[in-house]
């Protein structure tokens, strides 16, 4: 059964906390990205990585970190010094069809800063 | 020149009348428009997509529009239906040189389809 699995689905952490989301894909897709969604806010780009080793950031990069050592994996770290952690975080994944790069999401994960 | 505006943020609709989600972008190297649906706590579903090469694609109920020259494109949910209720979302990207494939998205439209 293929796809993108993003865990925990809901994450507690206190504040000054680091907490690691996991995310992880069969697709064997090469590309892979971290959103952060906010209520009215539509998605806002946090990393992507092209390949394996390599990573960009996006336009919300503060306070975040990313690393792909495999290709099925690209876990985000939230350090504490993100001002405002508490969002939904998706995960996706790429691939190029025909001339476009199509891309697919995981289910979400829910962090909370108490 | 980044930003895609979409209108409107919020949309009631009887069941079985038509859905209409508007979009704008600026930046004219884009070259792929795809529209998200995203039901609550879930992540966000590939719908349909278009390319700037053709003026509608029609999927099912769902219809992109695109008009190059006002750089607009807008998607249409004919018989609109309770189980399309979920929140839509335009994107846009340039699938060539640096960033490929990297998508800018839509604010988001809220649509609620009243039984």
């Amino acid at each position: 059964d293929g796809g993108i699995t993003q865990s925990p689905k809901y994450l507690f952490r206190k504040e000054g906390q680091n907490v690691t989301l996991s995310c992880e894909q069969n697709l064997n897709h090469d590309a892979m990205y971290w959103y952060r969604q906010d209520p009215g806010q539509g998605l806002r780009l946090i990393y992507y990585s092209q390949i394996v080793n390599d990573f960009q950031k996006g336009d919300i990069a503060e306070g975040y970190s990313v690393s792909r050592e495999k290709k099925e994996s690209f876990p985000l770290t939230v350090t504490s010094a993100q001002k405002n952690p508490t969002a939904f975080y998706l995960c996706a994944s790429s691939r190029t069809s025909g001339r476009v790069v199509e891309q697919f999401f995981g289910p979400g994960t829910r962090l909370t800063v108490l | 020149q980044q930003q895609v505006k979409q209108s409107p943020q919020s949309l009631i609709v009887q069941k079985g009348g038509i859905s209409i989600i508007n979009c704008a972008y600026e930046n004219t190297a884009f070259d792929y428009f795809p529209w998200y649906q995203q039901f609550p706590g879930k992540g966000p579903a590939l719908l349909i997509a278009i390319r700037p090469d053709v003026s509608e694609k029609k999927e099912g109920r769902f219809t992109i529009s695109f008009n190059k020259s006002a750089k607009q494109f807008s998607l249409h949910i004919m018989d609109s239906q309770p189980g399309d209720s979920a929140t839509y979302f335009c994107a846009a990207s340039k699938n060539y040189g640096g960033s490929q494939g990297n998508l800018i998205f839509g604010k988001g439209t809220k649509l609620s389809v009243k039984p």
